[in-house]
């Protein structure tokens, strides 16, 4: 099965401040790669589908790039709301996993 | 709008089963494929299972396969997650997804989850 990575697994950065996060397939996966937020008690929540295709309503400060084994998700200004944990899935094929996540606080 | 309901979680000792559903409304719920996920307490998203539009098609997680089994009813928009052999480390809230696809895809809508407990 391939498998998903992630990192950092946390992070802590200033409001306004640009964020990546990186992750990684353990094979090609195509763009078939998404990315979720949750917050602290919360539902997860889709942000990016397609690799880079932004979910409707989703704010602009957030974009996703890659193909095949290496993606990113990017907040270009990070924001007190965005704290939260970020994880990214391939549905290529199944198993649909997810990567083991990467937590983002206010620092 | 979307709304997806879980219910049929709770209590249960180790070896039991126990029967997830998951209500859909506000889509075409024939044309979508839908899955399980689910999250220990403190722990990480674990997909468990997918199942295609017609239900034709499922596929599971490595740690359910043989013990899970997903179905879905199409004409009462209802999804369904039969757990037998339930262990300890099956405990955890369960959320039902909605894909973007009749086949697979990124999970656009999410449940509020149904916490299931596996425990003597």
């Amino acid at each position: 099965d391939i498998q998903m990575t992630q990192s950092p697994s946390s992070l802590s950065a200033s409001v306004g401040d640009r964020v990546t996060i990186t992750c990684r397939a353990s094979q090609g996966i195509s763009n078939y790669l998404a990315w979720y937020q949750q917050k602290p008690g919360k539902v997860p929540k889709l942000l990016i589908y397609a690799a880079s295709t932004l979910q409707s309503g989703v704010p602009s400060r957030f974009s996703g790039s890659g193909s095949g084994t290496d993606f990113t998700l990017t907040i270009s200004s990070l924001q007190s709301e965005d704290v939260a944990t970020y994880y990214c899935q391939k549905y290529y094929s199944a198993p649909f996993t997810f990567g083991p996540g990467t937590k983002v606080d206010i620092k | 709008e979307v709304q997806l309901l879980e219910s049929g979680g709770g209590l249960v000792q180790p070896g039991g089963s126990l029967r997830l559903s998951c209500a859909a409304s506000g889509f075409t719920f024939s044309s979508y494929a839908m899955s399980w996920v689910r999250q220990a307490l403190g722990k990480g998203l674990e997909w468990v299972s997918v199942i295609s539009d017609n239900g034709g098609s499922t596929n599971y997680a490595d740690s359910v396969k043989g013990r899970f089994t997903i179905s879905r009813d199409n004409s009462e928009s209802t999804l369904y997650l039969q757990m037998n052999s339930l262990r300890a480390d099956d405990t955890a809230v369960y959320y039902c997804a909605k894909g973007r696809g009749a086949i697979r895809g990124a999970f656009d809508y999410w449940g509020l989850g149904t916490l299931v407990t596996v425990s003597s």
